[in-house]
């Protein structure tokens, strides 16, 4: 009940193109659900997060969709570029026991084709 | 920069042997979580301290132990070491330790039993 599923594993998208991470969720009590790029050899960087007060958070060209009765969110790169390529992790924390730890899904390898 | 700081970045030790890692969160930050990357595992949570105390426990082995000290600085000992215990290992930091609250990543330290 803990786990948050990430799908794809991986992802090629020409440049320009839209990219698009789904992850789900089992436990209800997940409040918070942020996004994580992470470039090889840095740790990883919040890039955007959302609540589940609200089905749509945008920044930019990175925008969160967020599906509360189906459990899940993905995010969606659009104009996506070279220098997107990068590792992503979907992640949700819980109010909870009063602790901030992210469940982080397995993350998406995306690589933007120039 | 997060202004999350590990140290060492690299380290190779032997099976048997025991490493600590240390770890500076951001300024005026009051939590501190530690985080396991592997291939195979993924981003897993392992601890968290909020101001001195222990908040949360994820999936720590009972050879790891951490600690966080009056300064808020944490330090992550690894003992008996194994060949499976290779991995990347994340300091995190967030100012408090609610859910929602953005958690700030550093470069982790590179780990490798041989």
């Amino acid at each position: 009940q803990q786990q948050v599923k990430q799908s794809p594993q991986s992802l090629i998208v020409q440049k320009g193109g839209i990219s698009i991470i789904n992850c789900a969720y089992e436990n209800t009590a997940f409040d918070y659900f942020p996004w994580y790029q992470q470039f090889p050899g840095k740790g990883p960087a919040l890039l955007i997060a959302i609540r589940p007060d609200v089905s749509e958070k945008k920044e930019g060209r990175f925008t969160i969709s967020f599906n509360k009765s189906a459990k899940q969110f993905s995010l969606h790169i659009m104009d996506s570029q070279p220098g997107d390529s990068a590792t992503y992790f979907c992640a949700a924390s819980s109010r909870r026991g009063a602790t901030n730890k992210l469940i982080f899904g397995t993350g998406t390898l995306l690589a933007v084709q120039p | 920069d997060s202004g999350v700081t590990q140290t060492p970045k690299h380290l190779i030790t032997a099976t048997g042997q025991r490493v600590t890692l240390r770890c500076s969160p951001r300024s005026g930050d009051l939590s501190v979580y530690w985080y396991q990357q592997s291939l195979d595992q993924g981003l897993q949570f392992l601890i968290q301290y909020y101001n001195g105390e222990e908040r949360a426990k994820g999936n720590i082995l009972e050879r790891f132990s951490a600690q966080q000290f009056p300064d808020l600085h944490s330090e992550l000992n690894l003992s008996s070491l194994e060949l499976g215990d290779s991995a990347l290992y994340f300091c995190a930091s967030s100012a408090s330790g609610e859910s929602g609250n953005t958690i700030y990543f550093g470069e982790g330290s590179w780990l490798t039993v041989v």
